[in-house]
């Protein structure tokens, strides 16, 4: 079966600090892969996807960016962290083959990350 | 560009009764899935239901169950024997055949007691 790993779950980080959040996909192959942000209370902000090695998408210009060096796992980084930045993290990752799957995506645990 | 509205910003529903959530979306897509998420305090992301464009009947899970107006583009969440369990922000997703997913701003659901 399938599953997503998501690290570490809990960060506080201070200003102008790098940051480094990992996820990892079990049990399936060249998957799409998501970064989602989350304010409290708030919906879900795209913030890359990814539909292969190397291949990065960015939704909101910011200063952050990811990576995917290998098939099933996700990077999302920072070089200095902004307050801005504090959030809920989520990765997510989707295969679809019409006719053959559900379409949907299947989430990560989630990153809540803190910038002081 | 695809949109998915969710008129409800909060609601609140009596243990045992039933509540529906709104949500209605634009596509020009003929071909697409809808699905409802539930976010709980925990803020694991969880599918409740999904629902393929093409099948006019509507999808059930248990006590939660939708009703699909494909013409209208509407796409409500019914939750019957409403439990303590099922607080939680409830998310309304569209997703293309290109896998372009697009979330509601979400609703949250409160079950009183």
């Amino acid at each position: 079966s399938q599953t997503i790993h998501q690290w570490p779950a809990t960060l506080v980080q201070p200003v102008g600090s790098p940051l480094s959040l990992e996820c990892t996909v079990e049990g399936t192959s060249n998957p799409n892969l998501y970064w989602y942000r989350q304010a409290a209370g708030r919906g879900l902000q795209l913030l890359f996807y990814s539909v292969g090695i190397g291949q990065i998408s960015s939704e909101v210009p910011q200063n952050l960016s990811a990576s995917r060096p290998q098939d099933r796992q996700f990077i999302l980084s920072s070089k200095k962290l902004l307050l801005s930045d504090s959030g809920f993290y989520l990765c997510a990752w989707s295969v679809f083959r019409q006719g053959a799957d559900t379409g949907e995506l299947f989430f990560g645990e989630g990153s809540r990350l803190t910038v002081l | 560009a695809q949109t998915v509205t969710q008129s409800q910003p909060e609601m609140s529903v009596q243990e045992a009764e039933t509540v529906t959530l709104s949500c209605t979306y634009d596509t020009s897509e003929s071909n697409y899935y809808l699905f409802w998420y539930k976010q709980p305090p925990s803020r694991q992301m969880i599918l409740v239901i999904r629902q393929e464009a093409y099948k006019q009947q509507n999808a059930t899970e248990n006590r939660f169950s939708v009703n699909f107006q494909k013409a209208a583009k509407s796409f409500s969440l019914k939750i019957s024997d409403s439990q303590l369990g099922d607080t939680a922000m409830y998310f309304c997703a569209f997703v293309d055949y290109g896998q372009n997913f697009v979330f509601g701003p979400g609703t949250r659901l409160s079950v009183l007691p």
